[in-house]
């Protein structure tokens, strides 16, 4: 079974359209992240959830909006999209909050901007 | 914030050796350091973590040490593989499991 699951794998898409990325955990975490990964390979936090509830936004334009319908699902939605967007977006999850546990990620939604 | 830096971005060595990845952070609040290893296509997936009530850990092959001190963590592999080639990430993690990454190291195991 698919721990950590995102839709869709790959994302093509004109600048300014809206888009949405949609990620699931069948774990039972209470804590669920997206992280943007650019061409370099560096992996940055952009967005924490806790029990559907935002507890982390790092500095994130405020096109990128996050969606918790409930603790096992945190869907990321982009607003007129530009061209340093592009990127592989991940999802990930914990158990707990306190900063002490692994993090299980999804496999990855590679996005391009055209 | 953190700041997590990682050393070396690539390295290459030939199947058998061992191989030595290091990070420093710069926040002594952090208290969890988990290592992930990221093939081509896939997420990272978490290969050794310690904490920082622990100097070292070890699980077969690979090991992590860690100075509070200095503020610094290392990988090692020893016994290298072709399949152990991937992208390898250090991390520091602290309050509200916020986790920063290092830059990662880019392994080669030539055969």
């Amino acid at each position: 079974d698919t721990a950590v699951s995102q839709t869709p794998k790959y994302l093509v898409t004109q600048m300014g359209n809206d888009k949405s990325i949609k990620c699931e955990q069948n774990l039972g975490h209470d804590t669920m992240y997206w992280y943007k990964q650019d061409s370099k390979k560096f992996l940055k936090i952009m967005f924490s959830y806790n029990n559907k509830e935002l507890i982390i936004n790092e500095t994130v334009p405020n096109r990128f909006s996050p969606k918790s319908p409930d603790k096992a699902h945190l869907n990321l939605h982009i607003n007129s999209l530009e061209l340093g967007d592009s990127a592989v977006y991940f999802c990930a999850s914990t158990r707990d909050s306190g900063g002490t546990d692994t993090q299980y990620f999804g496999p990855g939604t590679r996005l391009t901007v055209l | 914030g953190e700041n997590v830096e990682q050393h070396p971005s690539t390295l290459s060595v030939q199947e058998g050796d061992s191989a030595v990845i290091k990070c420093t952070y710069s926040d002594s609040a952090s208290n969890y350091f988990p290592w992930y290893k990221q093939e081509l296509g896939k997420g990272p997936q978490l290969i050794i973590d310690i904490r920082s009530n622990v100097g070292e850990k070890k699980d077969q092959r690979i090991a992590v040490t860690l100075n509070k001190t200095a503020k610094h963590f290392s990988l090692h592999i020893t016994e290298t593989q072709p399949e152990d080639s991937a992208v390898y990430f250090c991390a520091a993690a602290y309050n509200f499991n916020k986790f920063y990454f290092g830059s990662g190291t880019k392994l080669n195991v030539k055969p």
